[in-house]
């Protein structure tokens, strides 16, 4: 167990549809980071919070967003899903440094 | 397209027998390297960092070494066992102050160990 908790684990839904993922970060990190992983495109860096204020986006479609809560645990909503979103979605926290410490992922299915 | 690539998609190799996996980068600015390895269902897990001002590190089994004049970072595993099994991602990043960008990625290599 890293200590960084996603969830649900898998989520199978419908094209048009919207989606919410869920990861508490390790206790102490302040920053969560969300990647996506897919078969062609390997681990992408989506978007970054840090103390509850977004800090970095990386490759985040339009139709994704995030945010983190007081209590430092962050949302990915996903809305308008196409077939193309179906992948491993990470959350990974960190306390400043660079080394992240992920979460099992949540794995989408888009039908 | 990426600044962080790896060679080879998958190295097979004898249990016992050491294991070399190697990466690419392109980003001279990149100041930190770090190697995570990916088990069948679960997340990366941290193996090994180095940062730019050495070039090479060792850790249990494993040794990072990198090699700023062509750009190449190589993570060797002595003694391979069939936990090792996995896929390993190099990453690099500019801040090496902080997280600020998070890590960018190679697409990975796949490591299977044959018995």
């Amino acid at each position: 167990d890293s200590g960084v908790t996603q969830t649900p684990k898998h989520l199978i839904t419908a094209t048009g549809q919207r989606v919410t993922l869920r990861c508490s970060p390790r206790s102490g990190d302040l920053s969560v980071y969300w990647y996506q992983q897919s078969l062609d495109q390997g681990l992408q860096f989506l978007i970054q919070y840090y103390n509850g204020e977004e800090r970095a986006k990386g490759n985040i479609l339009e139709r994704f967003s995030a945010q983190q809560f007081p209590d430092l645990h962050s949302e990915l909503n996903l809305s308008s899903l196409e077939l193309g979103d179906s992948a491993l979605y990470f959350c990974a926290s960190g306390s400043g440094a660079n080394v992240l410490t992920f979460g099992a992922g949540s794995r989408l299915t888009v039908l | 397209g990426e600044s962080v690539g790896l060679h080879l998609p998958t190295l097979s190799v004898q249990e016992g027998d050491n294991s070399i996996i190697n990466c690419a980068y392109s980003n001279s600015a990149s100041d930190y390297f770090i190697w995570y390895k990916q088990e069948s269902g679960k997340g990366p897990q941290f193996i090994i960092d180095i940062r730019s001002n050495m070039d090479k590190r060792q850790g249990q089994r494993v040794t990072v070494l990198l090699n700023k004049t062509v750009k190449h970072l190589s993570l060797q595993i002595a003694a391979t066992q069939p936990g090792d099994s996995a896929v390993y991602f190099c990453a690099e990043n500019i801040h090496s102050g902080g997280g600020a960008d998070g890590l960018t990625f190679g697409k990975g290599t796949h490591l299977i160990i044959q018995p």
